[in-house]
C-alpha cells in the first residue's frame, strides 16, 4: 500500500532560517516523489518533483530509499514561502494516481 | 489559458440527494483525475479518466462514479450522500494517462446537511 506520513501539522521559523519540512513514505517499488505548495487563497500546484533535481525557489529535496524520505529543504526561508506544503508520490506504473500526505503549513515569521 | 476550471464553487446538499460536479481540463490535455480532501487531510484520489474511460480508481463506493466526455471535460457523480462525503472536490488535468505532473483546479467545497 502506498502512504506518505507529514510528521508535523505546523512548522514556524523566521525569515532567513534554514527549513526542513519532513516527509516519509512507505511503497513497494521504486515510487515517484513530489511536493507540492499551496499558497493562500490559490490553488495546489507542483513544487518539485524529484527525478528532475531541480531547484525550485530554492527548495530542493532528495530521496532517501534507505530511510524512505523526501525531506524538502530551504536554506534560508522568506516570508513568501508560507504556505501548506503536501509531500505526495506515485508508482511508476499508475503515474496518475497520486497518494498524498496531510500537509504541513509553514509561516515563515519576519 | 485559464487553466483547469471546476464548477460550481460551493454546493450545500441533504442527506441522501445526488450530487454531480463539473471540471474542465487545462487547454491540450487529455487526462482528468479526482480527488477529495476532506478538512485538515491531503487529497484522497478517487478515479481518473482517459479516452472517455475510468483508467484508475482509488478506495471509494460504488457511489462515487464518473463520466469523461469527448472534450474531455469530466464530471463526477456521488449517489446518496453521506455527512462524510461534506469536503473539498479537487479535479486535477494532464498531458497524458502516464504523465505524473498534474494541474490542479480551485476545487468545489460540497457541504452534505
Amino acid at each position: 500500500a502506498q502512504r506518505v506520513t507529514q510528521p508535523e501539522k505546523l512548522l514556524s521559523v523566521f525569515k532567513g532560517a534554514p527549513v526542513e519540512l519532513k516527509c516519509n513514505y512507505s511503497y513497494s517499488g521504486s515510487p515517484e516523489l513530489f511536493w507540492y505548495v499551496q499558497y493562500s487563497r490559490q490553488r495546489l500546484q507542483l513544487l518539485l518533483r524529484h527525478i528532475s533535481r531541480e531547484s525550485i525557489k530554492g527548495f530542493t529535496a532528495d530521496l532517501n530509499k534507505g530511510e524512505t524520505s523526501f525531506h524538502l529543504k530551504k536554506p534560508f526561508a522568506q516570508e513568501e514561502d508560507s504556505a501548506m506544503y503536501y509531500c505526495a508520490l506515485s508508482g511508476k506504473t499508475n503515474a496518475g494516481k497520486s497518494t498524498f500526505g496531510d500537509g504541513t503549513t509553514l509561516t515563515v515569521k519576519p | 489559458d485559464a487553466g483547469v476550471t471546476q464548477s460550481p464553487t460551493h454546493l450545500i446538499k441533504t442527506r441522501g440527494q445526488q450530487v454531480t460536479l463539473r471540471c474542465s481540463p487545462k487547454s491540450g490535455h487529455d487526462t482528468v483525475s479526482w480527488y477529495q480532501q476532506a478538512l485538515g487531510q491531503g487529497p484522497q484520489f478517487i478515479f481518473q479518466y482517459y479516452e472517455e474511460e475510468e483508467r484508475q480508481r482509488g478506495n471509494f463506493p460504488d457511489r462515487f462514479s464518473g463520466h469523461q466526455f469527448p472534450n474531455y471535460s469530466s464530471e463526477l457523480n456521488v449517489n446518496a450522500l453521506l455527512l462524510g462525503d461534506s469536503a473539498l472536490y479537487l479535479c486535477a488535468s494532464s498531458l497524458r494517462v502516464n504523465s505524473y505532473e498534474q494541474y490542479f483546479g480551485p476545487g468545489t467545497r460540497l457541504t452534505v446537511t
